[in-house]
Formats: structure tokens, C-alpha cells, sequence
């Protein structure tokens, strides 16, 4: 089954203490976004990337690492959180990130993230 | 200003009925759109891709105004299973022009009652 893929689905933190929520696509796609979704704000971009190795900054990226070692895996680090990074987070895939293009983009089934 | 906006709602409306929601942006530079929808504490999936000329799928209809720099999405016949939230998705071009931003509307809320 073609999907988007995250661990953990549900995270209690504590400020400081370093973690990492993994995605994974089984579709072979070139391009993979982090979202956070806040009430009120919709989601926004926090860092994307359109091929392995290539990642860059989305709308709110301060706080928040990545890395695209492989084409399937795109895992999100919070080195220090804090309680401002308490959220809603998706994944996202699609075929490329293309500046006109019209590709779906694929969501993982979210993880919510509570830093106390 | 936002740079997508949409009506929170809540749209409350009866089975059967039609509904008919807008979205404005604010970058003429926005290059696709899209109608995700979301149900309750699920994942985003993608309802329609909204082009220049206007398409339907079924009950729904989506329509694009770059003059007025809007989008909108009208549900005809509206289904219980309608209920959701309805995103409204734009996309720009980056300054590198290889890539593209996307910029979520926070959702309309629909509730459609037996």
C-alpha cells in the first residue's frame, strides 16, 4: 500500500531533551515536507526537501533540523524543545516539488507533539 | 494580511443542501491551487486541483478568479459524509524558480445535519 509513514504518532517531552519523529514513503517520491498544523494558523511549512540530500527552510524552520540521507526517509529533530513546539506535525510527499506543478502531495497520519 | 484566507465557518447546513465556500490569496504570483480536505484529527487529503477554466468532480465544483485573486468550492447535495474541514491550498513559485511553496488557509469547518 502506497503511503506516508510516521513514529511516534503521540510524544510527551519535556523541554531540553532532544527528539526526532521519523517519515518514511513507499512511493519513490522526489519531494518530502515537515508541516505543523496550530488552531487558527492552518499548517505551516517548516522545512522541505526536493531530493535526497537537498533540504531547505520552509515559513517557520527556527527550532527544527532535518536530514535526506535516503530517498524514503526524511526524519524531523527537535534538539532542544520547548514548549512553543507543542503541535499537530505531518509529513508530506509528492512525485516532485516542481515550481508549476499540479502533483498531490501524500500526508503521514500525524504526530502530536506535547513539550511540557 | 494572510496570505491565503478562508471563512473558519462553522458552515452548519442540512443534508441535501449546496455549499459554497471562497478563498482569497494574496500573491498574484501563485502559480496552482488545490482544495485539501481534513477530517477531525486526521491527515490533509487532497479533495480537487483547481484549474483556469473552472472543474468538477461529482457534487463538487472548483472555480478560480486570478483577477480577483480567489478560489472557491461549491458542494452540491451535500452528504453527512461531507463533514470536514475543507483547506485551501496555493502554491509559489521560489525565487530559485525549481521549486515551489505551499501556503495552507487555516480550513473551513463544515458540518452537514441529518
Amino acid at each position: 500500500e502506497a503511503q506516508v509513514t510516521q513514529n511516534p504518532r503521540y510524544l510527551i517531552t519535556v523541554t531540553g531533551k532532544k527528539l526526532t519523529v521519523t517519515c518514511s514513503q513507499n512511493m519513490n517520491h522526489e519531494y518530502m515536507s515537515w508541516y505543523r498544523q496550530d488552531p487558527g494558523l492552518g499548517l505551516r511549512q517548516i522545512y522541505y526537501s526536493m531530493n535526497v540530500e537537498v533540504t531547505d527552510k520552509g515559513d517557520v524552520p527556527e527550532g527544527y533540523k532535518v536530514s535526506r540521507k535516503e530517498k524514503r526517509n526524511f526524519p524531523l529533530i527537535l534538539e532542544s524543545p520547548s514548549p512553543n513546539q507543542t503541535s499537530l506535525y505531518f509529513c508530506a510527499s509528492s512525485i516532485s516539488g516542481g515550481a508549476f506543478s499540479y502533483n498531490e502531495q501524500f500526508f503521514g497520519p500525524g504526530t502530536r507533539l506535547t513539550v511540557l | 494580511r494572510k496570505e491565503v484566507e478562508q471563512d473558519p465557518g462553522p458552515f452548519n447546513v442540512p443534508e441535501g443542501a449546496t455549499v459554497a465556500f471562497n478563498c482569497t490569496y494574496s500573491n498574484s504570483a501563485s502559480q496552482s491551487f488545490f482544495w485539501y480536505r481534513q477530517d477531525c484529527r486526521k491527515e490533509p487529503k487532497l479533495l480537487m486541483s483547481v484549474y483556469s477554466s473552472g472543474n468538477e468532480d461529482g457534487r463538487f465544483t472548483a472555480q478560480l478568479n486570478r483577477a480577483s485573486q480567489y478560489i472557491s468550492l461549491l458542494i452540491r447535495d451535500s452528504k453527512l459524509s461531507d463533514s470536514a474541514t475543507y483547506l485551501c491550498v496555493v502554491t509559489l513559485p521560489l525565487s530559485s524558480g525549481s521549486a515551489r511553496q505551499l501556503t495552507f488557509g487555516s480550513g473551513t469547518q463544515l458540518t452537514v445535519l441529518p
